[in-house]
């Protein structure tokens, strides 16, 4: 399995309040995305990255931010977090290149109350 | 925009019965297809990928799905299916045919529950 990990796996916030998410992988990929699970919509992404500093902004990207300061570690915040933001998580990585494959993480439960 | 169809929702099947989950993307032009597959509480793992040359792809444990460019189609199939088989599977189109970013578009999912 890809060395993946997030951090929480479990989260419990009332609106408002910051939230940050952590994504950290021990494969050295140039590439790490993050995406919201929710039913109905499949996964959607939020943001991704293609290297340390360099980020770019997916379909649903309103309402949270990205950094990425280490190869190895992919922060999403939210900056002040509302119900809507209630969410499954996911991190993903890949080495690059539209034919390859990317490897998920395990994901976070968010609940926004 | 790429966009991906997946119509059914959730398809229950018999076990040792086959299974067709069916995927529409709206582009024409080259394409990446893949399907993913969400057991319980996991993460989204690859099952199988098509990207050029033959048309049928396989996986390691069973299932198959046909690349069919004029009905713009990548439809996942196993002539049998296990108890082990109960999963979300979703199909995705890669949004960057030849170029260095992996954005991959997915559909909504289909949860493919097995019956003994």
């Amino acid at each position: 399995d890809a060395g993946i990990t997030q951090s929480p796996r479990h989260k419990v916030t009332e609106t408002g309040t910051p939230v940050t998410l952590r994504c950290h992988q021990t494969e050295n990929h140039r590439y790490m995305y993050w995406y919201r699970q929710d039913p109905g919509h499949g996964l959607r992404l939020i943001h991704y990255s293609y290297g340390v500093k360099d980020t770019d902004k997916g379909e649903v990207s309103d309402g949270y931010s990205v950094s990425r300061s280490k190869t190895e570690d992919f922060l999403l915040t939210l900056e002040s977090a509302t119900s809507s933001q209630t969410s499954v998580y996911f991190c993903a990585i890949s080495e690059g290149g539209a034919s390859d494959e990317q490897f998920f993480g395990p994901g976070t439960r968010l609940t926004v109350l | 925009a790429q966009s991906v169809t997946q119509l059914d929702s959730q398809v229950p099947v018999f076990e040792e019965a086959p299974v067709e989950l069916r995927c529409n993307y709206s582009s024409s032009v080259s394409v990446y297809l893949f399907w993913y597959v969400q057991y319980p509480n996991q993460g989204l793992q690859l099952l199988l990928k098509y990207l050029s040359g033959s048309t049928l792809v396989e996986s390691i444990n069973g299932f198959e799905a046909e690349f069919n460019k004029s009905q713009t189609s990548f439809h996942l199939r196993k002539p049998s299916v296990h108890i082990s088989d109960t999963a979300e599977y979703f199909c995705a189109v890669s949004d960057g045919y030849g170029g260095a970013t992996n954005k991959l578009i997915f559909g909504t999912g289909t949860l493919l529950a097995v019956q003994p």
